[in-house]
Formats: structure tokens, sequence, C-alpha cells
């Protein structure tokens, strides 16, 4: 079946480092879409990427969809205390990624 | 405000017990989706609706069951509770295989 692999599982970065996580699938997606799950939280719909090549801007974070539709990347520049949470990426809807859990070092 | 209901928010179960989880959206949705979250293994799917009257098997369907009568609700019922079964449970809704919005999930603990 379908499967989403997303790496690393953790990462910890000190604040106004940039971070980034990886999500490949073992298909081709017809959509990505990302959400971000603050601790003792729950998951909130971040972006969804459609298109070959895709890349899209959120103040600072990028995401990007593989030209293969099969890989998808976010990428926090200068992250803050605010982005400490797990990051999830999701083929459809329907199948997610592990997540990578971020913590900030202050 | 609309979004996504679930209830109840946390429940203690005795091994054996039975019990069903509800799950309610207002934005006429027609997807419905009900995950489990344990440490390190992320949202695993345990079973989803394209629509009214229509029900899926996930990843992790089994000791499960659901029911979506109305539109609006999306029932997962727990027949015989099992320790394996404690979680943290999400219920999620979407147009179509898109935006997920998340209800704020039931802790169920089996003893």
């Amino acid at each position: 079946g379908q499967q989403v692999m997303q790496i690393p599982q953790y990462q910890h970065v000190q604040e106004g480092e940039d971070f980034t996580t990886y999500c490949n699938s073992s298909t081709t997606l017809s959509n990505i879409q990302w959400y971000k799950q603050r601790p003792g939280g729950h998951p909130v719909f971040l972006i969804q990427l459609v298109k070959s090549g895709e890349v899209k801007k959120q103040k600072r974070l990028t995401f990007q969809f593989g030209e293969a539709k099969k890989n998808s990347s976010l990428h926090i520049t200068a992250t803050q205390t605010t982005d400490v949470g797990t990051y999830f990426c999701a083929g459809g809807s329907i199948i997610f990624g592990k997540g990578t859990r971020l913590h900030i070092l202050p | 405000n609309a979004g996504v209901t679930q209830t109840p928010k946390f429940r203690v179960l005795k091994t054996g017990q039975s019990m069903t989880l509800l799950c309610a959206q207002d934005m006429n949705h027609e997807y419905m989706y009900w995950y489990r979250q344990d440490p390190g293994m992320g949202l695993r799917l345990i079973h989803y609706s394209v629509g009214e009257g229509t029900t899926a098997k996930g990843e992790v369907p089994d000791g499960y069951n659901v029911s979506r009568l109305k539109k609006q609700n999306f029932l997962l019922g727990l027949e015989s509770a099992a320790p394996s079964q404690t979680s943290v449970y999400f219920c999620a809704s979407s147009y179509s295989w898109t935006e997920g919005i998340f209800g704020s999930g039931t802790r169920l603990t089996v003893v």
C-alpha cells in the first residue's frame, strides 16, 4: 500500500537557525498536504501542493512539491519558539507520515 | 463556531467494555476520517467515509467499527476494548481529498 516516509523524526535547532523536513512517497501523489501539531493539540492544516514542481511560501515557511510528485519538503527560515511542534505531511488527506518533531533551543 | 466536534474528550475503559466516539461536523463535508495517534507512530487511519452511508477501512481497522448514518456525523465504535487501543483518537473532515479539519481529539485509556 501507499506509504509516506518523513525524515528526520526529531530535530533540535537553535532559535534563529533554519529547519527542513522531507517527505517521500512510495507512489505518485495527486496532492500533498502539510500540517502542524502543537504539543497537546490537534493537527492544523498549513498548505496543499498539487502541481509538479510547485513552490509555495507562507512568511518564513517554504513548501516544495517534487517534479515527480513523490516527494516534498518544508523549510522554515530563522526558526522561532512559536515554530515548536510536530510537522506532518499527508498524501491526499489519507496517509500521514510519522512527522518531524521540532524542538527549539533558546 | 464551525468545525469538527469530538465527544467525549477523555474516557477510561476497562478491558472488554464497549464505547462509541462521536464526531460531528457542520461544514457539509463529504469526507470524514478517524485516526489514532500513538507516540512515535504519527497518525494512522482507522476508517474513513466518502459520503453518507459509506465507509471504508484504513490502515488499522481491526477492533473498530464505524457508521455514517448522517452526513454530519461519523461514529467510531469499540466493541470490546483492549489495552492496545489506548491512544488519542482524532476525527477529521474535508470536502474531498484535500484540506482536513481536525477535531480536538479524544484521549482513551483502556485498563
